[in-house]
């Protein structure tokens, strides 16, 4: 079964920094680019970042540009999402999904919920 | 704010059909493929159509999406209390180099 299990959300100040984990298993990570999407406390869906499979192509929102770094360790099946400078508008459920090319993203994870708040 | 437009909420009674329109560009819907997700209140999305009208295995067929030059559009017939959720589209923005998420759409069984 293919499975995302993101972890490393938590509370954290503004101005601080904090660094997402996504564990993959279930297929051959090194085969997929990966997508990191999230979504504010009642609002829509908001694409981050995304990383081809072996790390050559990597793509960032405008929102996120300069100040979230997306990376991968293919022989440990993971994604990251480093992620500083961190704003009140920066929480959200952030979520960790494989991409399957042509904008096919699935499947997705549970989510980890980020809080930015003094 | 999103490139992709959608109504913010559909509604209509069990069996019936409702259909949910994407509105975009030549740079993303227009030269594009285009994806539907669904949410269930408190899960993850999940991908209900790709490729404009293509459905993963387990997807009903009371689920289809078609494509007319920067518009897509979801269709669910035989509306289910199961259906009640948010729905997106996606598509690849070439302009943006990114990928963007239409509003999302609130599907309510009446």
């Amino acid at each position: 079964e293919v499975q995302l299990v993101e972890s490393g959300g938590g509370l954290v100040k503004p101005g601080g920094s904090l660094r997402l984990s996504c564990a993959a298993s279930g297929f051959t990570f090194s085969s997929y680019s990966m997508n990191w999407v999230r979504q504010a406390p009642g609002k829509g869906l908001e694409w981050v970042s995304s990383i081809s499979s072996s790390s050559s192509y990597i793509y960032y929102a405008d929102s996120v540009k300069g100040r979230f770094t997306i990376s991968r360790d293919n022989a440990k099946n993971s994604l990251y999402l480093q992620m500083n400078s961190l704003r009140a508008e920066d929480t959200a459920v952030y979520y960790c999904a494989r991409d399957r090319g042509f904008s096919r993203v699935a499947p997705w994870g549970q989510g980890t919920l980020v809080t930015v708040s003094s | 704010q999103s490139v992709l437009t959608q109504p913010p909420s559909v509604s209509a009674a069990p069996g019936q059909k409702v259909t949910i329109s994407c509105s975009g560009s030549s740079s993303n819907i227009g030269n594009n493929y285009v994806s539907w997700y669904q949410q269930l209140p408190g899960t993850a999305p999940k991908l209900l159509i790709y490729e404009n009208n293509k459905r993963p295995s387990g997807i009903p067929d009371r689920f289809s999406g078609s494509k007319s030059g920067t518009s897509a559009t979801l269709g669910i017939t035989g509306l289910q209390t199961g259906d009640e959720a948010d729905y997106y589209c996606g598509t690849w923005d070439s302009s943006l180099s990114a990928e963007v998420f239409g509003t999302g759409t609130k599907v309510t069984v009446l």
